[in-house]
């Protein structure tokens, strides 16, 4: 059971917008930078977002993140079928006297 | 860009050790906090443990605590991970990742490509 919570599958046709919901408490994403990471079939992951809504160098402007309260979501628009992925959202979780990082449980995108 | 490279993988017994190695270059490895992050077959991405860019702060997944210890060499450029007690739900991919700055609350921003681990007997 994840800290984090994503649906576990979402899909959408070429060309649509998805949106990938995750969900978390004030211990985590509440009170922390919320950053997405992409993971191709048989690949290492990457970074998509940091700190909630940025995008590191290379990454399109397709790709998008926001955060309000305990929720973050990452927006695709202009879906390729190179975006069928596995995507992840990550934050820092704070309890007393220690931390950890924190994933969720990932989310599978389908461009039908 | 930044390169990370893991070595030290490989199959292993229930109850024995094994250390795996993560060689960083093209970034300042002394200035950044580093994590290394796991990944059985077929499951979603576990976190297992951070150090700090000078190895002061350290946290380990609750998984692993007691069992397995993150250490750096700035002077080597290299970061590892000692595991001791391997059980077989401690197979998957481990991956050494580059933290965003100093400390452990940052975002992971570079992966490496990963060292396969299989406890089995």
């Amino acid at each position: 059971q994840s800290v984090l919570t994503q649906p576990p599958s979402v899909s959408a046709a070429p060309g649509q917008k998805v949106t990938i919901s995750c969900s978390g408490s004030s211990s985590n994403i509440g009170n922390n930078y919320v950053s997405w990471y992409q993971q191709l079939p048989g690949t290492a992951p990457k970074l998509l977002i940091y700190d909630n809504n940025k995008r590191p160098s290379g990454i399109p402007d397709r790709f998008s993140g926001s955060k309000s309260g305990t929720s973050a979501t990452l927006g695709i628009t202009g879906l390729q079928t190179g975006d069928e992925a596995d995507y992840y959202c990550g934050t820092w979780n704070s309890s007393l006297n220690t931390g950890e990082w924190v994933f969720g449980g990932g989310t599978k995108l389908t461009v039908l | 860009q930044v390169q990370l490279v893991e070595s030290g993988g490989g199959v292993v017994q229930p109850g024995r050790s094994l250390r795996l190695s993560c060689a960083a270059s093209r970034f300042t490895f002394s200035s950044y906090g580093m994590h290394w992050v796991r990944q059985a077959p077929g499951k979603g991405l576990e976190w297992v443990a951070v150090i700090s860019y000078d190895g002061s702060i350290k946290y380990h997944a609750d998984s692993v605590k007691g069992r397995f210890t993150i250490s750096r060499d700035n002077s080597k450029n290299t970061l590892y991970l000692q595991m001791n007690s391997l059980r077989a739900e401690d197979t998957a991919v481990y991956y050494c990742a580059k933290g965003e700055f100093w400390g452990a609350a940052g975002a992971i921003d570079n992966w490496g490509q990963g060292a396969r681990v299989t406890v089995s007997s």
